[in-house]
């Protein structure tokens, strides 16, 4: 186990649909982000919170939106998605609330999203 | 702008065998480097990492890994596979000069350990 939970681990949800992906991190970090994980493909990031402000947003669609109620609690909420966002979301997190470039992240299992 | 490379998307070799998984990349100052590796239905864990210092980093479960700047590159590496070490491995690089949360990973290369 990382300490960083993702629940659903599956969700299967239809382009009128509105659903939340839940992420929790037992580690006392600081910095928690969203990746979007697509076969043959790089991971992508897609935002980053920094002490419960949001410090990134890498021109991620407007059905996507985060929120980040603590340090320790990070929702990605889905709203009319497109069959192409089928892929990996993964949740991350690290110590430094500055996203230090020497510092490893944390990741969750993911959540495995199908949009039909 | 910066990128890493994996120019294998999957790596077969015997158990026993060294390995070899491949990554090059490009910034435009320092590279921060990293190894992570993804098993099934888990997510990504760090693996090493390159800052500064020797070249030649080892890192978790006999895997270590040779920072070359002069061919940009930083090959994942084992001297014995085992069957345990079948998963996905991605390389990723931070670019000091442009700020801390930006971390770009590859492709991944998936290696598969054949008994």
């Amino acid at each position: 186990e990382t300490g960083v939970t993702q629940t659903p681990r599956h969700l299967v949800m239809g382009m009128t649909n509105k659903k939340s992906l839940k992420c929790e991190q037992h580690l006392g970090h600081n910095a928690m982000y969203w990746y979007k994980q697509s076969a043959k493909k790089p991971l992508e990031l897609m935002f980053v919170y920094s002490l419960e402000e949001r410090v990134e947003n890498n021109s991620v669609p407007s059905r996507f939106s985060p929120e980040c109620p603590n340090s320790s609690h990070l929702f990605l909420h889905l709203h009319t998605l497109q069959p192409e966002d089928s892929a990996l979301y993964l949740c991350a997190s690290s110590q430094d609330p500055r996203g230090a470039t020497n510092e490893k992240l944390f990741f969750g299992s993911g959540t495995q999203l199908s949009v039909l | 702008a910066q990128s890493v490379a994996q120019p294998e998307d999957q790596v077969n070799v015997a158990e026993g065998n060294p390995l070899t998984v491949k990554c090059t990349y490009s910034v435009s100052g320092n590279p921060y480097l990293f190894w992570y590796v993804q098993y099934p239905n888990r997510g990504l864990q760090f693996l090493l990492k390159y800052i500064t210092g020797d070249n030649l980093v080892k890192g978790s479960y006999g895997f270590e890994a040779e920072f070359n700047k002069s061919q940009t590159s930083f090959h994942l590496k084992k001297p014995s596979a085992l069957v345990s070490d079948s998963a996905l491995y991605f390389c990723a690089v931070r670019d000091i000069k442009t700020g801390a949360n930006n971390l770009f990973f590859g492709t991944g290369t998936r290696l598969t350990v054949i008994p």
